[in-house]
């Protein structure tokens, strides 16, 4: 059980482009979802935390106007890359939890922006 | 402010050795702690958690964890390394910010491995 899907696993670009990643919680509904990024060989940076039907909160430095989440229903959210530049490019993750500390993470998406 | 330290950027151990990775934390109240570990290209596994009560946590594939609130610390352990086990472990805590329970991660600690 709790089981997260990302898609598309890898993702290339071009500079100026739009790309949506998806973020599904199989078999257990969210109250939240998380989005982290990922650079090489760091830990997981949080850019932001989402509730169904809600507007996402965003940590301090993350432009909300590139980085546009939806959190449409309890096992479904996109995180919208605006305008990509190849320094957007890195590895994201989701995560979502039912409730209180525990969150289950999706495979992660490699976003490459040429 | 909450923080969680992992010093150890690198270890590496044989194969059939046993491992402890460590991990300190801050943290003002009762902690909620984890870890998750995470290979190449992928997204994080949970590895265990400890939310209270018994302080010496067994977790999936091997690995336990013990809580020490005098040290402030949650390290993990496992007596015997497969070579699948290489890999990166974070420790996390569990922070209640801005109306929302998130996770504050450690720095990681990157597994070798040798035959």
């Amino acid at each position: 059980g709790a089981v997260v899907s990302q898609h598309p696993s890898w993702v290339i670009c071009k500079s100026g482009t739009s790309v949506k990643i998806e973020c599904r919680s199989l078999d257990f509904q969210a109250t939240t979802m998380f989005w982290y990024r990922q650079f090489p060989k760091q830990s997981l940076m949080l850019m932001a935390t989402s509730n169904e039907g809600s507007k996402a909160t965003y940590e301090q430095g993350v432009e909300k106007d590139k980085f546009l989440i939806n959190h449409a229903s309890l096992t479904l959210s996109t995180l919208t890359v605006t305008s990509a530049h190849p320094e957007d490019s890195s590895f994201y993750i989701c995560s979502a939890t039912p409730g209180h500390y525990e969150q289950y993470f999706g495979p992660g998406t490699r976003l490459t922006v040429t | 402010a909450q923080s969680v330290t992992q010093p150890d950027i690198h270890i590496t151990v044989s194969e059939g050795a046993s491992l402890e990775l460590r991990c300190n934390y801050s943290y003002g109240a009762t902690p909620y702690l984890f870890w998750y570990v995470q290979s190449p290209g992928q997204g994080l596994q949970l590895l265990l958690k400890y939310f209270s009560g018994d302080t010496l946590v067994q977790g999936i594939k091997g690995f336990e964890a013990e809580f020490k609130r005098s040290q402030s610390s949650f390290n993990l352990r496992k007596p015997s390394v497969h070579w699948s086990d290489a890999a990166e472990y974070f420790c996390a805590v569990g922070a209640r910010m801005d109306s929302s329970y998130k996770l504050i991660f450690g720095s990681g600690t990157r597994l070798l491995v040798r035959p």
